[in-house]
């Protein structure tokens, strides 16, 4: 398997600009994580998806992210307008709901806001 | 608020020393705990996981403890190699659903 995928794996965008993360699961996972890690805080969840459908987002900063999965084998992250402030290695992860402890992460997308 | 605190921050020890990472957690009542290995530029890699009724894990040369009780957990790293050097991270799943992380042990072994 060739494990979580996520696209790009930098990104160097200027303020205001909409940014797309993207990620594709482990074939068969059904749960989807998006995590946030910075030097400040650390890793912190975002938002989580069962089955396609968005569980618990409270950990979305603002109304500026967004994130969707239209179906089992894919989702986006996305923050418009993007800030300096947003700037961090984004990880998307994939488990089964079954087995929620056992999160395969993917390589990060690290985001540079400039 | 589950707050979940790792000491020390970074750790330096020469190849072949034996190490403990500290983890502790302000709410007990947890599912699980996790031991991650992240290296630079990486996802992570799950190492060790201890079940709220378990008292400790083994793999190889790691070994995890549990103290729900009081509220820590130890990962023991026996004869330390140059290829342990990474970032330790240590997590708790409080609700069977997402994993509330600590910062992080910065680990190097020297050869």
């Amino acid at each position: 398997d060739a494990g979580v995928i996520q696209s790009p794996r930098h990104e160097v965008t200027e303020m205001g600009q909409e940014v797309t993360l993207r990620c594709k699961p482990i074939s068969g996972h059904n749960s989807l994580f998006w995590y946030r890690q910075t030097m400040m805080r650390g890793l912190e969840l975002l938002i989580y998806f069962n089955n396609n459908v968005p569980i618990d987002d409270s950990g979305m900063p603002e109304d500026r992210f967004s994130a969707k999965m239209p179906n089992a084998s894919f989702s986006t992250l996305k923050i418009q307008p993007s800030e300096p402030r947003d700037s961090a290695v984004y990880f998307c992860a994939s488990s089964l709901v079954a087995s929620p402890e056992t999160q395969y992460f993917g390589p990060g997308t690290r985001l540079l806001v400039l | 608020k589950q707050e979940v605190t790792q000491i020390p921050a970074a750790l330096s020890v020469p190849e072949g020393e034996n190490l403990v990472l500290n983890c502790s957690f302000t709410d007990s009542a947890i599912y699980n705990l996790q031991w991650f290995r992240q290296d630079p530029g990486k996802g992570l890699t799950s190492l060790l996981l201890i079940q709220s009724s378990q008292r400790e894990q083994t793999s190889g040369r790691l070994n995890a403890s549990l103290d729900k009780s009081s509220g820590r957990s130890t990962l023991y790293i026996a004869a330390s190699q140059p290829g342990d050097s990474a970032t330790y991270l240590c997590a708790v799943d409080q609700a069977g659903t997402a994993l509330i992380f600590g910062k992080g042990t910065t680990l190097s072994v020297s050869s």
